[in-house]
This record gives C-alpha cells, structure tokens and sequence, in this order.
C-alpha cells in the first residue's frame, strides 16, 4: 500500500485569509502529482498536475509547489472565499498509473 | 458531452445480495478505476484496469470483483463476502502515457439494510 498522507484533515479559516495544505507521498517511482478540489454534491475537479520537481502551478488564487525528492507537495489558497469551501484532494502517480488518494484536507471559509 | 456516468446513485442491498454498480466513460479513457470513501476518510483503490479484459486489484479488493469486457464499461460487484460493504463508490478514468488528470463519475451510495 502507497502512503499518501495530507494535512491538515480539516481546516477552518475566516474569509480574506490565506491557507495552505500538505501532501507527502513516497519519492520513489514519482509519474505525477495530482491535486484535486471535490465540493459536497459534486464530482472531484482536477486542479493540478506536476510532473516536474520544483514545478509550481497556479490558478486564479491557488497555487501549488512540487517536491520530488523529500516527496511533498503544497497547496496554497490566497485570500480564501466562501465558495473555495470544499475538500481538496491530492493523488499519487507512479510509473504503473496507479492513482492513490491522501485522506484529503477538508477546508471551510466562514463568511 | 463526454463523461463518465455512474448508476445508480443510490443502492440498497440486503446482506448477503450481491449488487453490481455501473461505471460507463465516452472520454476514450484506456485506464478506469474504482474508489471507496467511507465516512471522514479518503479515497481508497478497489481495483482498476488499463486495457480490456484486464485489471488490478487495489489496497482493499477482499469482496470485490470487476469486470473490463469493453473500453467504455467497468462494472464493480460487490459481493455477499465484503464484511462491510456501506459506503460511497467512485469511479475514475485517465489516459494512458500522458500527464493528464483524473475524471470522476457522481458516485453511487450503497447502503446494507
């Protein structure tokens, strides 16, 4: 069993902050890094992903960090909003095309 | 619009019934897999498969089966034999040998009544 491991498991934080999350997964056989955001009722959307070590990616107000050789990854959220409430998932790649999950960062943006 | 279609979304099973789930994707996807969430967990690997006609068994496949006659299906059984069979199932599929995401169905919620 691949060990992928995120933390925080849940985050509170109040709207205008900004917030970040952690994924460590095992540096070895690295294909990717994938990182996710599922909302209650819907299905995981694909945010990110990193191939490359020291690769950063940004979307709008989220970016994230890729580290390959110490095997983790950071999602940073910048000036959080209600609406980025949700729980967001990151997923381990190796060379077999293997997707395995963290246990997700479930984060909740009071107005 | 191309997706990937779970059925139903909602199931319940009497104990000792088998039920089969649907998974159906028109991505051309070559890889589909089966996820099980249960309540304040994460996503864990039943089984997935990267062509037809076979496929892998994931961290939990005790009281599972699958199925990958055709590139577009990936039914999961979930047998009388799995202990504790209540949970949300998800199924995904990617491309093969490119950097590209993930896509998700809706997920089916089988309850054990």
């Amino acid at each position: 069993i691949l060990n992928v491991e995120q933390s925080p498991q849940s985050l509170h934080v109040q709207e205008g902050d900004s917030t970040n999350f952690t994924c460590s997964f095992p540096s070895s056989n690295f294909y990717a890094l994938h990182w996710y955001r599922w909302e209650t009722a819907k299905s995981p959307e694909a945010l990110f992903v990193m191939t490359l070590n020291g690769d950063e990616k940004k979307k709008g107000r989220i970016s994230a960090t890729l580290n390959t050789k110490e095997g983790y990854s950071y999602l940073y959220i910048k000036g959080s909003q209600p609406e980025d409430s949700a729980t967001y998932l990151c997923a381990f790649d190796n060379a077999g095309n293997m997707l395995t999950f963290g246990g997700g960062t479930r984060l909740m943006v009071k107005p | 619009d191309g997706g990937i279609t779970q059925s139903p979304k909602y199931l319940f099973r009497k104990e000792g019934q088998n039920v089969t789930l649907s998974c159906e994707q028109n991505l051309n996807h070559d890889a589909m897999y089966w996820y099980r969430q249960d309540p304040g967990q994460g996503l864990r690997l039943i089984y997935y498969s990267q062509i037809v006609n076979d496929f892998q068994k994931g961290d939990i496949a005790e009281g599972y089966s699958v199925s990958r006659e055709k590139k577009e299906s990936f039914p999961l059984t979930v047998t009388s034999a799995q202990k504790n069979p209540t949970a949300f199932y998800l199924c995904a599929s990617t491309k093969i040998g490119v950097w590209t995401e993930a896509f998700f169905g809706q997920g089916t919620r089988l309850t054990v009544v």
